[in-house]
């Protein structure tokens, strides 16, 4: 069974940075893009980056670029977001996807809360 | 990177059918066939319902099916069940390796 699980979200102070993490089973990790999305409370969903399967090509929104970088360990089957300088406008429910065809998402874990207050 | 326009709110009555629009732009509805729709219940993940305008990962039911003409794209949920009931997101390729959603639409089944 695909499974992608997220982590490392948390309460975090305006500037501060984090970690997310994507732990991903029941598929060949490699041979996907991967993607995060996140989802601010009440509010729709939001592209956020984007990573090809060797980590070769990195994608972002702009709202996001230059502060947060998107990586992947594929021998751990390990999806990461590392945030940095973050905004009250970056709290949301981040969530971590498989693109299983092209500009699609079709597997998302549960999402993990970023909540960026002072 | 604007967000693609969906009507904030679609309701139908069980065995109706509906239709969702998507209304981007030249660079990235009518420019690529590169548009997804996502079903999203409350508290839970969204889930792929059709990609690529119009095709459906497996197990989806062919009671929904996509559609594009020109900068729109649309979603049409025929047969309307109680659980068809949630938030509807579509999606499609922006150019410049981005991807840009549209901001849902809730779908209300009276």
């Amino acid at each position: 069974e695909v499974q992608v699980v997220e982590s490392g979200g948390g309460l975090v102070q305006p500037g501060g940075s984090l970690r997310l993490s994507c732990a991903a089973s029941g598929f060949t990790f490699s041979r996907f893009w991967m993607t995060w999305v996140r989802q601010a409370p009440g509010k729709g969903l939001e592209w956020v980056a984007k990573i090809k399967q060797d980590g070769s090509e990195k994608y972002y929104v702009d709202s996001v670029r230059g502060r947060f970088t998107i990586s992947r360990d594929n021998a751990k089957n390990s999806l990461y977001l590392q945030m940095n300088s973050l905004r009250a406008d970056d709290t949301a429910l981040y969530y971590c996807a498989r693109d299983g065809f092209a500009v699609a998402s079709d597997h998302w874990g549960q999402g993990t809360l970023v909540t960026v207050s002072s | 990177q604007s967000a693609l326009t969906q009507p904030p709110s679609a309701s139908g009555s069980p065995g109706q059918s509906v239709t969702i629009s998507c209304t981007g732009t030249s660079s990235d509805v009518g420019g690529y066939n590169y548009v997804s729709w996502y079903q999203q219940h409350p508290g839970k993940a969204p889930k792929l319902l059709i990609y690529e305008v119009s095709k459906r990962p497996s197990g989806v039911p062919d009671r929904f099916s996509g559609s594009k003409s020109g900068n729109t794209a649309s979603l049409t949920v025929s047969g309307l069940q109680a659980e068809d009931e949630a938030d509807y997101y579509c999606s499609s390729y922006g150019g410049s390796n981005n991807v840009v959603f549209g901001g849902g639409t809730k779908l209300t089944v009276l």
